[in-house]
């Protein structure tokens, strides 16, 4: 069936460092990837996306890694800030058409 | 654009109680969506709707209606209130699919059922 999971339900950094955040996928149907930040009592927020026709694409301080060969998604965060402190979440746009989310990444960053 | 609303922002109901979760937007997206998020469960989709008129079941549809008689507003209706439902939802909109995927979220209606 299709899941969409993080590796690692927290993850901790120091202010100024890069963060990577793993995230594994099943359907290797899904052409379409998203990244979500949460912080805390409010809604999902986009981030970045990919689709699969691409390997990676940047934003503004985040880049987003697409390896479809062993279906893996991460993010990374440059110069990681106090901001920057919340859940993550990968989700995945399957052949379906619905977005499917993993259970989220916590991202502390530390001073 | 306001995006997407949700009212109201906290609900405590009783066991059996009924009542509804509302969602508007105003961005004209056609696919609407209900997701509630439990701890260590991230977010699990209700229903959603591709347009008005049409709604379709998600991952874990018991215990929820909906219906779509316009194209702004997406109501749940919990029918029967239990305590395995307190959560807190989340409803979503986005253009269809291949103009633009992105999910855009409410705040989010933190509802306890005791």
């Amino acid at each position: 069936g299709e899941s969409v999971g993080l590796h690692l339900p927290t993850l901790s950094v120091q202010e100024g460092d890069n963060s990577i955040i793993n995230c594994a996928y099943s359907n290797s149907a899904s052409d379409y990837f998203i990244w979500y930040k949460q912080e805390s009592g409010k809604g999902p927020q986009f981030i970045i996306d990919i689709r699969s026709n691409m390997d990676k694409r940047q934003g503004q301080r985040v880049t987003v890694l697409l390896n479809k060969t062993v279906k893996h998604l991460s993010l990374q965060i440059a110069a990681t800030q106090p901001g920057d402190s919340a859940v993550y979440f990968c989700a995945e746009n399957s052949n379906t058409g619905k977005l499917i989310f993993g259970q989220g990444t916590t991202l502390q960053v530390k001073p | 654009n306001a995006g997407v609303t949700q009212t109201p922002k906290f609900q405590v109901l009783k066991t059996g109680q009924s009542m509804t979760l509302q969602c508007a937007q105003d961005m004209n997206h056609e696919y609407m969506s209900w997701y509630r998020q439990d701890p260590g469960m991230g977010l699990r989709l209700i229903h959603y709707s591709v347009g008005a008129g049409i709604t379709d079941q998600g991952e874990v549809p018991n215990g929820y209606n909906v219906s779509r008689s316009t194209t702004e507003d997406f109501p749940l209706r919990l029918l029967s209130a239990a305590p395995s439902q307190t959560s807190v939802y989340f409803c979503a909109s986005k253009k269809p699919r291949g103009v633009n995927e992105k999910l855009f979220f409410g705040s989010g209606t933190q509802l306890s059922v005791l």
